[in-house]
């Protein structure tokens, strides 16, 4: 059985800094990943999705996530954050060739101060 | 293109009433779907799925129960509310490996 950890549960940041949300994951087998944005008393949005092939994925409103096989990571990044970006974000993982039940991290809130 | 409706939005129940709540999927045939709750402060909790109309599996024993009597209709029922009850819920759908799910709007539902 698969299973993802979000290292941080809040992550606040000031305007126009870098930031980074960490993901790690663990399944036996080969996987796929997923990053979602929930805006308030909204549902979620997929940012971006890990296939295959190029380890570097880049998403909607300039994230990007990169799958590090060897260290089970898939970390989000985005170097200059709005406070648009204000949001709780999900790591999500599912097994290639399986069910396709997504098994979801506890989600990271993130605040863009001004 | 493929929508997913979720209603009502917003929902203010007494203890110990019932409660449906309805999720269509448009554009789209033989949908895997999925209930989840979001209770405050906590991460997704995956209460029903189904992969075919009547089947439907429980993730988590509770006072909840889910039904499909459609291909794209999934529904989410109590007999009875307990306070415990109140969450947002959202339903979500996919159409195979690898594309992830798509949510639906969420309901705030408030037991009071």
């Amino acid at each position: 059985a698969q299973s993802v950890t979000q290292l941080d549960s809040q992550v606040p940041v000031f305007e126009e800094a870098p930031v980074e949300l960490r993901c790690n994951y663990s399944s036996s087998v080969s996987v796929y990943l997923f990053w979602y944005v929930q805006y308030p008393n909204q549902g979620l949005q997929l940012l971006l999705k890990y296939l295959s092939g190029s380890t570097l994925v880049k998403g909607i409103n300039g994230f990007e996530a990169e799958f590090n096989k060897s260290q089970t990571s898939f970390h989000l990044r985005k170097p200059s954050v709005h406070i648009s970006d204000t949001a709780e974000y999900f790591c999500a993982v599912s097994e290639q060739g399986g069910s396709e039940k997504l098994v979801f991290g506890k989600g990271t809130k993130l605040t863009v101060n001004p | 293109s493929q929508t997913i409706h979720q209603w009502p939005a917003t929902l203010v129940q007494p203890v110990g009433s019932p409660l449906s709540l309805e999720c269509t999927v448009e554009g789209t045939s033989n949908p895997n779907l999925y209930w989840y709750r979001q209770a405050a402060g906590r991460g997704l909790q995956l209460l029903f799925y189904s992969v075919g109309i009547g089947q439907i599996s429980s993730e988590v024993p509770q006072n909840l129960s889910a039904s499909r009597p459609q291909d794209r209709q999934f529904i989410l029922s109590s007999k009875k509310l307990l306070l415990s009850d109140s969450g947002f819920y959202l339903c979500a759908w996919t159409g195979g490996a690898g594309r992830g799910y798509t949510f639906g709007s969420g309901t705030r539902l408030t037991v009071v």
